[in-house]
């Protein structure tokens, strides 16, 4: 099984500022990996697949790095409405399927 | 659009069943797969089940192999999560979500969810 650890577990940022979350896989994953956001009482929602690749209507700010066992999400310049939990998902080895703890962007 | 629509949760004692639907549209069930994703309260997402958009592969987590049976009806566009000998620990909001491109393992679109509670 392919374990994600995310990190910070929490990112404490004012809006405006950049956001960098992290996502390591414990084995290689090539490039098969989804970053979900998941606003408090909503669905998740696709951000990024295959590592680098925004889902459609996901604004530009949002971009997403890395292969093999680390991964990126980036936001360049937080808006309010992108205070949630992020979390990272691979796709190369399964079942099963596996997501990371997640990283919780709040408001400083 | 893309939509799913979930049903079925509800209060049930340990040991008890459940059965879970998951109605789609804007899309056939016949050409994506479908993945059942739960969440337990304040915690992160787990994968649960997937069904190949023939039918013909289905996958379990080993948290919920043998207890847990997923099933479609591509007449009504909708897939099933049959759930026996529940446990406290199988408490969560059950989402399904579509496939992203045929059996693939990520999601693109997710129901609201339903939530499950095993409790005496």
């Amino acid at each position: 099984e392919v374990v994600l650890t995310q990190s910070p577990a929490t990112l404490s940022l004012s809006p405006g500022e950049r956001a960098t979350l992290s996502c390591r896989a414990s084995q290689s994953i090539s490039n098969y990996l989804s970053w979900y956001q998941q606003k408090p009482g909503q669905t998740p929602r696709l951000l990024i697949y295959d590592a680098s690749i925004r889902a459609t209507g996901v604004p530009a700010r949002f971009s997403g790095s890395g292969s093999g066992t680390d991964f990126t999400l980036t936001i360049s310049s937080l808006e309010p409405e992108d205070f949630a939990v992020y979390y990272c998902q691979q796709r190369v080895t399964w079942p099963p399927l596996t997501f990371g703890g997640g990283t919780k962007v709040e408001i400083k | 659009q893309v939509q799913l629509v979930e049903s079925g949760g509800g209060v049930v004692q340990p040991g008890g069943s459940l059965r879970l639907s998951c109605s789609a549209s804007g899309f056939s069930i016949s050409n994506y797969g479908i993945h059942w994703v739960r969440q337990a309260p304040g915690k992160g997402l787990e994968w649960v089940a997937f069904i190949r958009y023939d039918g013909s592969r289905k996958h379990y987590a080993d948290s919920v192999e043998g207890r847990f049976s997923i099933s479609t009806d591509n007449s009504k566009n909708t897939m099933y999560l049959q759930m026996n000998s529940l446990r406290a620990e199988d408490t969560a909001v059950y989402y399904c979500a579509k496939a992203r491109l045929l059996d693939y393992g990520d999601f693109d679109y997710w129901g609201q969810g339903t939530l499950v509670t095993v409790s005496s």
